[in-house]
């Protein structure tokens, strides 16, 4: 599996702060994704990258950015964080074979908005 | 509308029993479908995945996926069940058999193991 790293794992902020979770990878993976889940809601896309000029918005990319600031990183930032925003972030990374996608996902980042 | 569905929100099994988990898409073309699992505390782990071919498909820890056209199904199955298997499962699609790699996840289903 990608080995794929989540900085912070947990993070406890404040109503209009502006905050960024990083994502790292060391397989080479030309794919990025982040996810939120929430309870009953599974995951949902947020953004997604195929290389590092190729940036997209997923389902829910509202009050969200991203950086791709190399192959290995992607970052996802809030610019003011909403309580509404609480949830568990998962960064991914996706290895495609013969036109074929699997992703390997992330341990997650645990963010609190209060 | 597309979607992914998962209809058991939450099971319980006795260990050593067998374990069926449903998961339905409502996509007209075939996608790709994948199960993974989250343990307590952890990410996902991918535990199968099915692109073409043989419509039964095997994964890692002993669990086995089943993909019926007719059906829209891609159930999961594991014949004896551990106290370890205890964790939330997601069916996911990547729709259309596309290159997109954008997941499509159904809602997640909480397995419970009774000793």
């Amino acid at each position: 599996d990608a080995d794929v790293t989540q900085t912070p794992r947990n993070r406890i902020t404040k109503t209009g702060k502006r905050i960024m979770l990083e994502c790292s990878q060391t397989k080479g993976h030309d794919r990025m994704y982040w996810y939120r889940q929430d309870p009953g809601l599974g995951l949902r896309l947020i953004y997604y990258s195929f290389d590092v000029k190729d940036i997209n918005k997923g389902e829910i990319s509202d009050g969200y950015s991203v950086s791709r600031q190399a192959q290995a990183k992607f970052s996802l930032s809030l610019e003011s964080a909403i309580p509404n925003q609480t949830a568990l972030y998962f960064c991914a990374t996706s290895d495609v074979h013969r036109g074929r996608d699997t992703q390997y996902f992330g341990p997650g980042t645990r963010l609190t908005v209060l | 509308a597309q979607s992914v569905t998962q209809p058991d929100i939450h099971i319980t099994v006795s260990e050593g029993a067998s374990l069926e988990l449903r998961c339905n898409y409502s996509y007209g073309a075939t996608p790709y479908l994948f199960w993974y699992v989250q343990s307590p505390g952890q990410g996902l782990q991918l535990l199968l995945k099915y692109f073409s071919g043989d419509t039964l498909v095997q994964g890692i820890k002993g669990f086995e996926a089943e993909f019926k056209r007719s059906q829209s199904s891609f159930n999961l199955r594991k014949p004896s069940v551990h106290w370890s298997d205890a964790a939330e499962y997601f069916c996911a699609v990547v729709p259309g058999s596309s290159n997109t790699g954008k997941l499509i996840f159904g809602q997640g289903t909480t397995l419970q193991v009774k000793p």
